[in-house]
C-alpha cells in the first residue's frame, strides 16, 4: 500500500527565503505526482505535475523535483511572500487504470511579512 | 463551466439522516473523483468514476455512502443514515481533455454531521 509523507508538517519562515517541502513516498511504481496549493476552508489547486519519466517541472517561482527510484519529491519556492502561506500537499499516482491519488498530509506553510 | 463546482458549500444534518452532495465536473473532463478530507486522516480516496465504464468502489468507507454519474457529467455521492463520523469536507475532482492526467479539485462541501 502506498505511504505518502510530507516533512516538515509546518513551516514558518520571513518573507524573501527560498524553501524547501519534502514529500516521500514508499512505492516508486508511481505514474506521476502532483502538488497541490490548500487555502483554508478552500479546495485544492494544482500547481505542478510531474510524469514519472520527468525530472522536474517549474511554473514561475516554483519547481519540483522527482527522484522517483528513492521515493523522493522536492516543490522548491523562491522569494517566498506572505501570499504563498497555505497548506502545500504532495500526491502521487500509481500505476494502472485507477487514477486515484494518494496524497501526504501536507505541510502548513507561514510567510511573515 | 470554468472549473469544477461542488454544492452545498456546507451542509449540516441531524445523525441518521440522508445527505446528496453534488459535484458538476469540468466539461469533457471523462474521470471524475470523490474524495474525503478529516481532521488527522488527510485526504482519502472514496470512489473514481471513468465514462461508462464500472466505477471504482473501492474508497467507500461503508455501504451508507454510494455515488453515481449521470450521463457521464454531474455526479451525487449519497450518504445514509449518516454517523457523527461522517463530518468531514467532500471534494470532488475531474480530469481529461488535453491535461488529462491533472485532476482539477472543486472548493468542497463541509458537512457536519450533530
Amino acid at each position: 500500500k502506498q505511504e505518502v509523507t510530507q516533512i516538515p508538517a509546518a513551516l514558518s519562515v520571513p518573507e524573501g527565503e527560498n524553501l524547501v517541502l519534502n514529500c516521500s513516498f514508499t512505492d516508486s511504481a508511481i505514474y506521476n505526482l502532483q502538488w497541490f496549493r490548500q487555502d483554508p476552508g478552500k479546495g485544492l489547486t494544482s500547481l505542478l505535475l510531474i510524469q514519472s519519466s520527468q525530472r522536474e517541472q517549474t511554473s514561475g517561482r516554483l519547481n519540483a523535483s522527482l527522484d522517483k527510484s528513492s521515493g523522493r519529491s522536492t516543490l522548491y519556492i523562491a522569494a517566498s511572500q506572505p501570499g504563498d502561506s497555505a497548506t502545500y500537499l504532495c500526491a502521487v499516482r500509481g500505476l494502472g487504470s485507477n487514477y486515484k491519488l494518494t496524497f501526504g498530509k501536507g505541510t502548513l506553510l507561514t510567510v511573515n511579512p | 463551466g470554468a472549473g469544477v463546482s461542488q454544492s452545498p458549500s456546507n451542509k449540516v444534518t441531524e445523525k441518521g439522516k440522508d445527505v446528496e452532495l453534488r459535484c458538476d465536473p469540468i466539461s469533457g473532463h471523462t474521470a471524475l473523483y470523490w474524495y474525503r478530507q478529516s481532521l488527522g486522516q488527510g485526504l482519502e480516496f472514496l470512489i473514481y468514476f471513468q465514462g461508462n465504464s464500472a466505477p471504482d468502489k473501492s474508497g467507500l468507507p461503508s455501504d451508507r455512502f454510494s455515488a453515481e454519474r449521470t450521463g457521464g457529467s454531474v455526479s451525487t455521492l449519497t450518504i445514509q443514515r449518516t454517523q457523527q463520523e461522517d463530518s468531514a469536507v467532500y471534494l470532488c475532482a475531474s480530469s481529461g481533455g488535453l491535461a488529462r492526467d491533472e485532476q482539477f479539485f472543486g472548493p468542497g462541501t463541509r458537512l457536519t454531521v450533530l
